[in-house]
């Protein structure tokens, strides 16, 4: 299995542009979360999805902020407009269901200027 | 109060010491705990899963839960240069968030 898959790896962007960030989850599991994490604030939960239905999305820090999950392998984070505090690195996880173990995807470095 | 606390170090041992990491909480709906490891520029990965109260050991790795007082531990037996990563606890209940605490960054010296 190739595990969470994100993309891109590395991602640098001006104030203002749009950003968005990608991920494939471990096939078969039902549960796909991002996450943002940053030294000040550590590990932060954005948002959820179950079978790729939102679930809870009360940590997505304000309007700017939009996920989506069109199927089961794909789901994207988009940030628009983007600004210098949204620097951080983003994370992917999925879990299957009945368990309470999440795998992480490698991360999205995101870079604001 | 945050509903996990964990000292995020840093702490730096010899090779071949015996590592203690800790964490608090304060919800008493979390019954699934779980060691994330993470190192340096990679995404966290799964070390130890606990439900509910007691011991589990994989290899080098202890985890423990006392739910009656909230507290959770990791114990890692003759520590390698390897094991220098940060060490991130992880808990929840029955609607499967996750609650990190900050991480503890740990230096295992040669």
């Amino acid at each position: 299995d190739a595990g969470v898959i994100q993309s891109p790896r590395h991602e640098v962007t001006e104030m203002g542009q749009e950003v968005t960030l990608r991920c494939k989850p471990i096939s078969g599991h039902d549960y796909l979360f991002w996450y943002r994490q940053t030294m000040m604030r550590g590990l932060e939960l954005l948002i959820y999805f179950n079978n790729n239905v939102p679930i809870d999305d009360s940590g997505m820090p304000e309007d700017r902020f939009s996920a989506k999950m069109p199927n089961a392998s794909f789901s994207t984070l988009k940030i628009q407009p983007s600004e210098p505090r949204d620097s951080a690195v983003y994370f992917c996880a999925s879990r299957i269901a009945g368990t309470g173990t999440q795998y992480f995807g490698p991360g999205t470095r995101l870079l604001v200027l | 109060q945050k509903e996990v606390e964990q000292d995020p170090g840093p702490l730096s041992v010899p090779e071949g010491a015996i590592v203690s990491l800790n964490c608090t909480y304060s919800n008493s709906a979390f019954q699934y705990f779980m060691w994330y490891r993470q190192y340096s520029r990679k995404g966290p990965e799964l070390l130890m899963y606990t439900y509910s109260s007691g011991n589990k050991e994989d290899g080098r790795f202890t985890a423990q839960v006392d739910k009656s007082s909230k507290y959770i531990s990791l114990f890692i037996r003759d520590s390698q240069p390897s094991d220098s990563a940060t060490y991130l606890c992880a808990m929840t209940g029955s609607n499967y968030k996750l609650t990190f605490g900050k991480g503890t960054l740990l230096t295992v010296n040669p």
